[in-house]
């Protein structure tokens, strides 16, 4: 069974502070990763994928990602609230298209 | 340009009768997946098109659960004689490539 695993939080951070979301995985064939967010009876929407090793930056988002250890994370800088939300890690099935998902972490940027 | 679409947003139905969701994908995306969200639980895929055929059916709970695409485009996802566990979110969602898949607003489903 292949599992994606996340802290539920909830994770608080003031506002304009940085808040690292992380995510490990159990498929040490996983070739893709994503980051989704969250917003309370909304539906998920992307904001970062990643592939290879190393930080991809996009604006105020910074993934992460390290193969060898098998975690993925998500920075972001001068956190809103606005970002309040919970933040989805998804895993790309190699034997399809499905992506596998963590069960969330729910931010809560303090203004 | 248009997102995913879904219908009904919501649908209220008594245990025992049959349900069609509807979900329009992103015009051009060729994978389409069917995703359901329950309270407390995560995201658990259903099923997923790539064009017309269906590679992998391997999360419909049930043989009461069956799905179609037609045209490339449109997915009906069924569920026969509901139970109250059917209750949940429904998402479609939509890719072009491997870059990430495009979620629609869901059907809310509560079976009475």
């Amino acid at each position: 069974q292949k599992e994606v695993e996340q802290n539920s939080g909830p994770l608080s951070v003031p506002e304009g502070a940085i808040a690292s979301l992380n995510c490990t995985y159990s498929d040490r064939g996983s070739q893709s990763f994503f980051w989704y967010r969250q917003y309370s009876g909304k539906s998920p929407e992307l904001i970062m994928f990643i592939y290879s090793n190393g930080d991809k930056e996009d604006g105020r988002f910074t993934a992460q990602l390290n193969k060898a250890s098998q975690y993925v994370s998500l920075l972001i800088r001068d956190s809103q609230p606005s970002d309040s939300a919970t933040y989805l890690c998804a895993v790309g099935d190699n034997q399809g298209g499905k992506l596998i998902f963590g069960q969330g972490t729910e931010l809560s940027v303090k203004p | 340009g248009a997102g995913v679409s879904q219908s009904p947003s919501n649908k209220v139905t008594e245990k025992g009768k049959d349900v069609e969701l509807r979900c329009d994908p992103i015009s051009g995306h060729t994978a389409l997946y069917w995703y359901r969200q329950s309270l407390g639980q995560g995201l658990e895929f259903l099923i997923y098109f790539q064009g017309n055929s269906a590679p992998d059916k391997s999360g419909l709970p049930s043989d009461r659960f069956s799905a179609e695409r037609t045209g490339g485009s449109v997915s009906t996802l069924t569920i026969q004689r509901t139970q109250q566990e059917d209750s949940a979110v429904y998402l479609c969602a939509s890719s072009l490539s491997t870059y990430g898949q495009y979620f629609g607003p869901g059907t809310r489903l509560t079976v009475t």
